[in-house]
């Protein structure tokens, strides 16, 4: 169990629709970050926030946003969704600081989306 | 730009038998960090391990490890004797020495160790 808590763990849903995704980091872990798993792409990232502020961004697409609350956990908003948006979605988290970020990443058990 | 290569897509081999999973990096950066996960097939990521560039020192874990080698841009790992429960898809990941965290991964080499 690697402390990094990710809700749901399935999810369907049709096209057009959208879904939230919801992650709580480890324990004292400020950074989390969102990746996209997929067939085709592999294992993509998505975004990245630190202590409440965006970081870094990945490959997202604009119908996708995030935001990390006080409270450090973080969801990922999926909008008009489409069928290859199927895929599955890891959250990670990580000590981080606003220099560094060399520390290893603790993934969750990821959320799979399936969009029919 | 940063890359990952993984060109092992697939290996098979019989339990107890070592095997060596081959990443080549690509990176403009002095400092980086190299990762090694895996993913068993109930789908979460498992970290094994992290490496700095300024330390080319070999690892072992137990039946585990690692040979980094900056002269080939190479972060291979070994599994000796391996076992069923070695099954699993390991990915190679890359982060570079920027303030941005984010992880590149290879596409990842998927090992079935047969009883």
């Amino acid at each position: 169990d690697s402390g990094v808590t990710q809700t749901p763990k399935h999810l369907i849903t049709a096209t057009g629709q959208r879904v939230t995704l919801r992650c709580s980091p480890r324990s004292g872990d400020l950074s989390v970050y969102w990746y996209q798993q997929s067939l085709d792409q592999g294992l993509q990232f998505l975004i990245q926030y630190y202590n409440g502020e965006e970081r870094a961004k990945g490959n997202i697409l604009e119908r996708f946003s995030a935001q990390q609350f006080p409270d450090l956990h973080s969801e990922l908003n999926l909008s008009s969704l489409e069928l290859g948006d199927s895929a599955l979605y890891f959250c990670a988290s990580s000590v981080g600081s606003r220099l560094a970020g060399s520390y290893e990443q603790y993934f969750g058990p990821g959320t799979r989306l399936t969009v029919t | 730009a940063q890359k990952v290569t993984q060109a092992q897509t697939e290996i098979s081999v019989v339990e107890k038998e070592d095997v060596t999973l081959d990443c080549v990096y690509e990176t403009r950066d002095t400092t980086y960090y190299l990762f090694w996960y895996k993913q068993p097939p109930s789908g979460e990521l498992v970290f094994l391990i992290r490496r700095n560039s300024f330390d080319e020192q070999n690892e072992i874990s137990g039946r585990y490890s690692w040979n980094f080698q900056k002269s080939t841009s190479s972060f291979n790992f070994t599994i000796t004797a391996s076992q069923v429960v070695d099954s699993a898809v390991y990915f190679c990941a890359l982060k570079g020495g920027g303030s941005q965290g984010n992880l590149i991964f290879g596409k990842g080499t998927k090992l079935s160790v047969k009883p």
